[in-house]
């Protein structure tokens, strides 16, 4: 698998829902970033996570991380029409450069 | 609040033309970043940059591309000669901080500028 995968890479709930998404990566990194992106938009940066932290929540957004399996999840919860986007997980593989998943496109129906 | 800008959000060349899209990024940001997505496909990294030098370039920045800093504000990306394949959208982004280190860490991105090529 490559640097940054994330599953499942397309996930259908309805409003109101929790959505969970997952992302595994090879590397040992420093730091986990989730991005999201509205179609043919830009990327909006959701929350950071170092590599001795295990959990972290923001809002409705609740990331975790397992540095043992390589693993990081991030969990929507109360989702609504307007989470309907893609999600990406950015690990550093370098000092200067962060790897992307392939994403995972999320669908918030009403 | 702060935020990265590109211009322009569109841009329309034909193959082996010079473009040069342009990124303001966020104001006390030391590094900078140019990334790529083509349509459908990952976000790729091309480059970073910082304290006037290049940090890290990938395989796809190749001699067609370059990056300057040409003021305190505008960080921008030129490709020499365009080929359809450069097609994408260009993303500029910025941090405060190396990844490595702690602080301000998080990487912010501009819309993005897309580029076609025909």
């Amino acid at each position: 698998s490559q640097q940054g995968e994330e599953d499942p890479q397309a996930l259908s709930i309805q409003e109101g829902e929790n959505a969970t998404m997952n992302c595994s990566y090879k590397t040992s990194i420093n730091n986990l970033q989730w991005y999201r992106q509205n179609s043919g938009r830009g990327l909006v940066h959701l929350i950071l996570i170092r590599s001795n932290e295990r959990e972290k929540h923001s809002g409705r957004l609740r990331v975790t991380l397992d540095t043992s399996k390589k693993s990081s999840s991030l969990l929507i919860t109360a989702s609504r029409a307007a989470d309907t986007a893609s999600y990406f997980c950015a690990t550093d593989q370098t000092a200067s450069k962060l790897t992307f998943g392939t994403g995972t496109r999320l669908q918030v129906t009403l | 609040e702060p935020e990265v800008t590109q211009t322009p959000s569109h841009q329309v060349t034909q193959m082996g033309q010079e473009v040069i899209l342009r990124c303001v990024p966020i104001s006390n940001h030391l590094y900078f970043y140019w990334y790529r997505q083509i349509l459908g496909q990952k976000v790729e990294f091309l480059v970073s940059f910082y304290n006037n030098e290049i940090s890290e370039k990938s395989e796809i920045f190749d001699d067609q591309f370059s990056v300057e800093r040409p003021d305190g504000s505008n960080f921008t990306l030129k490709i020499r000669s365009t080929k359809l394949e450069d097609s994408a959208m260009y993303f500029c982004a910025s941090s405060g901080s190396l990844f490595f280190l702690g602080g301000n860490t998080e990487a912010f991105f501009g819309q993005g500028t897309r580029l076609t090529v025909v």
